[in-house]
């Protein structure tokens, strides 16, 4: 029973462009959001979050949208650079603790 | 710099001969997590400690157990390894949520790599 779905096991885009990655979700109760992105023999890094009460979050290149009616969120990198390629993981929580992963997507940006 | 370290990197262990995962961290975080994360999926939280309480996720199988001696130290037992515990196990930690907006999201150890032969 996956609660937290990545569709897209992995997606190739050119240097300068918009990279898009996608996670939708199940439980309607989740309040909070979050992307890490990993590399190879790391562990994950905390990317952006976002909080049920918000639809957009922007940090620099990243934004995250939530869409709640279609419990769908979305992580935008503008412009993609090739430092960019790792494995992004969405997460959501019910009150912050005990976050739920996606299976991840891996991201390439070709240069 | 403050951080969460997993030792090993890589363990290799014969099947049925219990094995001992190490995590420590620097952070002071309150709450520290196991996660068990197989090829291509998702992490699956086994279970987590806040402060000395211990939560078992509810299809957490037996042969998992953990320790948190004090708060910086957390270790993840696996009394009988079989082939199908070969997985990456993350630990991570946080602090506990008060709510608000801010980030509490988790820091995450490098991880160790458990091969079953």
């Amino acid at each position: 029973d996956q609660q937290v779905k990545q569709n897209s096991p992995s997606l190739s885009v050119q240097e300068g462009r918009i990279s898009i990655l996608n996670c939708d979700y199940t439980n309607s109760m989740f309040d909070y959001f979050l992307w890490y992105k990993k590399y190879p023999a790391e562990g994950p890094t905390f990317l952006i979050s976002i909080s049920s009460i918000k639809d957009k979050n922007e940090d620099g290149r990243f934004t995250v949208f939530l869409n709640k009616s279609a419990k769908h969120l979305s992580l935008h990198i503008v412009p993609s650079q090739p430092g960019d390629s790792a494995v992004y993981f969405c997460a959501a929580s019910v009150g912050g603790n005990k976050l739920v992963f996606g299976a991840g997507t891996i991201l390439r940006v070709k240069s | 710099d403050a951080m969460v370290i997993q030792n090993p990197r890589y363990q290799v262990t014969q099947f049925g001969k219990p094995v001992t995962l190490s995590c420590s961290q620097t952070l002071n975080h309150n709450v520290m997590y196991w996660y068990q994360q197989k090829s291509s999926q998702a992490p699956k939280l086994l279970f987590h400690y806040y402060d000395k309480d211990f939560n078992n996720e509810a299809d957490t199988p037996d042969n998992f157990q953990s320790r948190r001696p004090n708060t910086s130290f957390c270790f993840l037992d696996i009394r009988s390894p079989g082939l199908g515990d070969a997985a990456m196990y993350l630990c991570a930690t946080s602090r506990a949520w008060t709510g608000g907006t801010s980030n509490y999201g988790y820091t995450f150890g490098s991880g160790t790599r458990l091969t079953v032969v």
